[in-house]
């Protein structure tokens, strides 16, 4: 199993809403990120989990909270979002500390706020 | 500081040509990887290839070739007779030193095959 399955694929939301977006793998990878990627734009990195610890936030704003319960799970809690918050959000996964490892991605939440 | 830079926004040929998307790359790292993946319409990103720092052989994998050259820092990707399916969006990546800060991207070369 090489895969990293995200749900839901599409969510529409309100800015008073609160959602979670989920991402789970069975590779046996410690490593799980959460990145944002704008229409015509690259993915940008949001979040890493080392070992289901939280070792990245790149400066991401708290209406964005990231939750890893275990070592397949990784979730994104959404709550008072804005307009402009509305992307792709991608999943990916790796064996941590080793440079040399690609990065496996599910095939991201588009997410829609109104 | 590292950067990835695909200078070609959009590149349309018609099927069977050759194409050639560029890549160019900057890190102070010695070792680094770097990476090309695929994302069509559909959104998910597609591993194409990863190449390490220390290995400057170029690759061919069916239709699909990669030149990768440190003198001009560069990772270049070309698919010879393209197809229809061939057309996505494609980003060159970055890797490197422990590797925790994950990848950085190139702004992506959006890759249109006409029939």
């Amino acid at each position: 199993d090489t895969e990293v399955t995200q749900t839901p694929k599409h969510l529409v939301m309100g800015m008073t809403n609160k959602k979670s977006l989920k991402c789970e793998q069975h590779m046996g990878h410690r490593a799980m990120y959460w990145y944002k990627q704008k229409a015509k734009k690259p993915p940008e990195l949001m979040f890493v989990y080392s070992y289901e610890k939280l070792s990245i936030n790149e400066s991401v704003p708290s209406r964005f909270s990231p939750e890893c319960p275990n070592s397949s799970l990784l979730n994104l809690h959404l709550h008072a979002l804005q307009p402009e918050d509305s992307a792709l959000y991608l999943c990916a996964s790796s064996h941590p500390g080793t440079v040399n490892e690609k990065l496996f991605f599910g095939s991201g939440t588009q997410l829609s706020v109104l | 500081a590292q950067k990835v830079t695909q200078a070609q926004t959009e590149i349309s040929v018609v099927e069977k040509e050759d194409v050639t998307l560029d890549c160019v790359y900057e890190t102070r790292d010695t070792t680094y990887y770097l990476f090309w993946y695929k994302q069509p319409p559909s959104g998910e990103l597609v591993f194409l290839i990863r190449r390490n720092s220390f290995d400057e052989q170029n690759e061919i994998s069916g239709r699909y070739s990669w030149n990768f050259q440190k003198s001009t820092s560069s990772f270049n990707f070309t698919i010879t007779a393209s197809q229809v399916v061939d057309s996505a969006v494609y980003f060159c990546a970055l890797i490197s030193g422990g590797g925790a800060d994950g990848l950085t991207f190139g702004k992506g070369t959006h890759l249109i095959i006409q029939p």
